[in-house]
């Protein structure tokens, strides 16, 4: 499977934006991006996805660069309740297996 | 809506005792799954199911049985614990027939093997 690197931690501010980065050199052509996020003492939750055109939902925004090597996930309005680990994996096969790695934690200052 | 059910939340067993981790979901999902989670390790993926009757192992399937009679229900079952299961659980379910469906998670089986 196809490995992504995040960075170990990153710090907010209350209300101000937050762009999580995620590289995926050895992304191939077929392969999804994922986000999900895990609140302390729950199970993750799905963030958002996209493969190659930038995505919007009601929680972030996806920015993928151009060569697909790197993507970015958007908070556009950090809250506190937005405080979690977040995961960016690749690749979800037929049988909605996950490899997760060890995600980005991100801390919300108010 | 309930979604994915975990239960119990925590449970704490001798070695050697027996017990089943109860998951279910009410969304109709072919798809369920289960997750171990330990400290650096994120989550790992012991057994899954595509459907009612069919089950195959994932990453980290030792010490643990599956079943699935019904499309609801995916239970977890430890035959013998050990200490080396103590972990937080995880059930996951999605439907099949959009390859990029989410994943939904239920919120966890805490689990410590004395």
């Amino acid at each position: 499977d196809a490995k992504t690197t995040q960075p170990n931690s990153m710090e907010s501010n209350e209300e101000e934006p937050v762009h999580l980065p995620c590289n995926h050199s050895t992304i191939s052509g077929t392969d999804y991006i994922h986000w999900y996020r895990q609140l302390p003492s729950q199970g993750p939750e799905y963030v958002i996805h996209g493969l190659t055109s930038n995505v919007n939902n009601r929680m972030a925004s996806l920015a993928i660069a151009e060569d697909r090597k790197s993507s970015t996930l958007i908070l556009h309005r950090a809250t506190l309740r937005d405080a979690a680990v977040y995961y960016c994996i690749l690749r979800i096969t037929s049988y909605g297996k996950l490899t997760f790695g060890q995600g980005t934690i991100l801390t919300v200052h108010p | 809506n309930a979604g994915v059910t975990q239960t119990p939340k925590f449970q704490v067993l001798k070695t050697g005792q027996s017990m089943t981790l109860q998951c279910a979901q009410d969304m109709n999902h072919e798809y369920m799954s289960w997750y171990r989670q330990d400290p650096g390790m994120g989550l790992r993926l012991i057994h899954y199911s595509v459907g009612a009757g069919i089950t195959d192992q994932g990453e980290v399937p030792n010490g643990y049985n599956v079943s699935r009679s019904t499309t609801e229900d995916f239970p977890l079952r430890l035959l013998s614990a050990a200490p080396s299961q103590t972990s937080v659980y995880f059930c996951a379910s999605r439907g099949v027939q959009e390859l990029n469906s989410p994943l939904h998670f239920g919120n966890g089986t805490r689990l410590t093997v004395t």
